[in-house]
């Protein structure tokens, strides 16, 4: 399965500033995933990010407060912007690993270390 | 669209005892189903996955889970709980992609905390 390197790892950030966490991955992959998962609670998703083409966002996410980039089929950023103390979660982005034909039950996704953001 | 619903946000067991932590699925098409863990601090982990091939299916840590599609469950178990069981569980659900023709999205359950004591 794919292996990624997500950074940064953490950061503290005043309100009304923006971040940009970066996801990297080992090898191409059509779709990326972006998660946020809130001080005790489960991942929510955020956005699905296909290469070529805009994200498509989860129903509460908007654009314009979490960009996306894919510019190719192993890097992937995400935005949050102008961010309150609400936005303050672990950001996580995970990619689906479907297996070459004949490499059996190798399907599933992976997914980076996290972001923790606290927004101050 | 799929969802999975995980039964006790928080369950407590003695260490030794049986550990039985609840997922129920919805999904209109053959679902795959996994189980993740988060311990303190630290990023996901998977436990296992079902991907339509044996119902019964063994993951690390002792653990396992059985898809009975009639009850739309995937329940995960431990015969035997460790110490080192304690942290955040959660089961997510994926569309096949057989059925999908387009993107998959996997989408987690609430989550149950496990808290094991002597």
């Amino acid at each position: 399965s794919a292996v990624i390197s997500q950074k940064p790892s953490r950061d503290i950030c005043q309100r009304g500033t923006s971040l940009t966490i970066q996801c990297q991955v080992d090898s191409q992959v059509t779709m990326m995933f972006w998660y946020r998962q809130q001080p005790g609670q489960s991942l929510t998703l955020i956005a699905t990010a296909n290469q070529g083409s805009e994200a498509t966002y989860e129903s509460g996410f908007v654009i314009d407060k979490f960009p996306i980039s894919r510019p190719n089929l192993t890097f992937s950023t995400l935005t949050v912007s102008n961010m309150s103390p609400e936005d303050s979660s672990i950001y996580l982005c995970s990619v689906e690993w479907i297996p070459a034909s004949g490499q059996g039950s190798g399907y599933g996704y992976t997914f980076g270390s996290g972001t923790r953001l606290t927004v101050v | 669209a799929q969802s999975v619903t995980q039964l006790g946000s928080h369950v407590s067991v003695s260490e030794g005892a049986l550990v039985l932590l609840r997922c129920n699925y919805s999904s209109s098409v053959p679902p795959y189903l996994f189980w993740y863990v988060q311990y303190p601090n630290q990023g996901l982990q998977l436990l296992l996955k079902y991907t339509s091939a044996a119902t019964l299916v063994k993951g690390i840590n002792g653990f396992e889970a059985e898809f009975k599609k009639s009850e739309t469950s995937f329940h995960l178990t431990k015969p035997s709980a460790h110490m080192s069981d304690a942290a955040e569980y959660f089961c997510a659900v994926s569309l096949s992609s057989f059925f999908s023709g387009g993107y998959n999205k996997l989408i987690f359950g609430a989550g149950t905390r496990l808290a094991v004591h002597p």
